[in-house]
């Protein structure tokens, strides 16, 4: 596709409800990246692939969260039991390749979860 | 004291102003600076990337990086309405964007 893509855009669950969020990326690139933007926050990294491995998965904070890249394409970024604290804007970027900042990422539009 | 600082704003312009963001940070091992702006409701892009000191320009942007007040600076000259977003830094010691910390960002607003 022409860029990231995310879906859903917004997402409102109820407390203890699980979530899946999907995240399409560039086509050929390599490299795929969660983060999460909570209210008033800076971006914070939540796991890293590269093709469908994931070698640094460190910033998943709790084992509720989970996430899985099939094809080396499509992401999935799965919450369990959703909590309150889980609402924020949830941001895929991919890029070509992995590990290089001089390479850029590019950024999806983010799912926006809600949690009630 | 937090790994890095960005002042929220927001920061308000009229037209044609030059405006300066600005982040400090802590870790002096940071090497790698970025610039991202992020509109309401879209995912950051990136305008400028530092390797280390010094400045670099592109178009009406400058960046500039000072390792030794551990402070990053991004100019816009002749600023416009559609540069109103939110500015975020990021910075890394080592290359990759899983270590990236990132500032919370600055709002800019330029009125017409």
């Amino acid at each position: 596709g022409a860029g990231v893509s995310q879906s859903p855009s917004n997402k409102v669950t109820e407390k203890g409800k699980d979530v899946e969020l999907r995240c399409d990326p560039i086509s050929g690139h390599t490299a795929l990246y969660w983060y999460r933007q909570s209210l008033g926050q800076g971006l914070e990294f939540l796991i890293y692939f590269q093709g469908n491995s994931a070698p640094d998965k460190s910033g998943l904070p709790s084992d509720r969260f989970s996430a899985e890249r099939t094809g080396g394409s499509v992401s999935t970024l799965t919450i369990q039991r959703t909590q309150q604290e889980d609402s924020a804007v949830y941001l895929c970027a991919s890029s070509l390749v992995g590990w290089q900042v001089n390479t850029e990422a590019f950024f999806g539009q983010g799912t926006r979860l809600t949690v009630v | 004291q937090k790994e890095v600082e960005q002042d929220p704003g927001p920061l308000s312009v009229p037209e044609g102003a030059i405006v300066s963001l600005n982040c400090t940070y802590s870790n002096s091992a940071f090497q790698y600076f970025m610039w991202y702006r992020q509109y309401s409701r879209k995912g950051p892009e990136l305008l400028m990337y530092t390797y280390s000191s010094g400045n670099k320009e592109d178009g009406r942007f400058t960046a500039q990086v000072d390792k030794s007040s551990k402070y990053i600076s991004l100019f816009i000259r002749d600023s416009q309405p559609s540069d109103s977003a939110t500015y975020l830094c990021a910075m890394s010691a080592v290359a990759g964007y899983s270590t990236l910390t990132f500032g919370k960002g600055t709002m800019l607003l330029v009125s017409p």
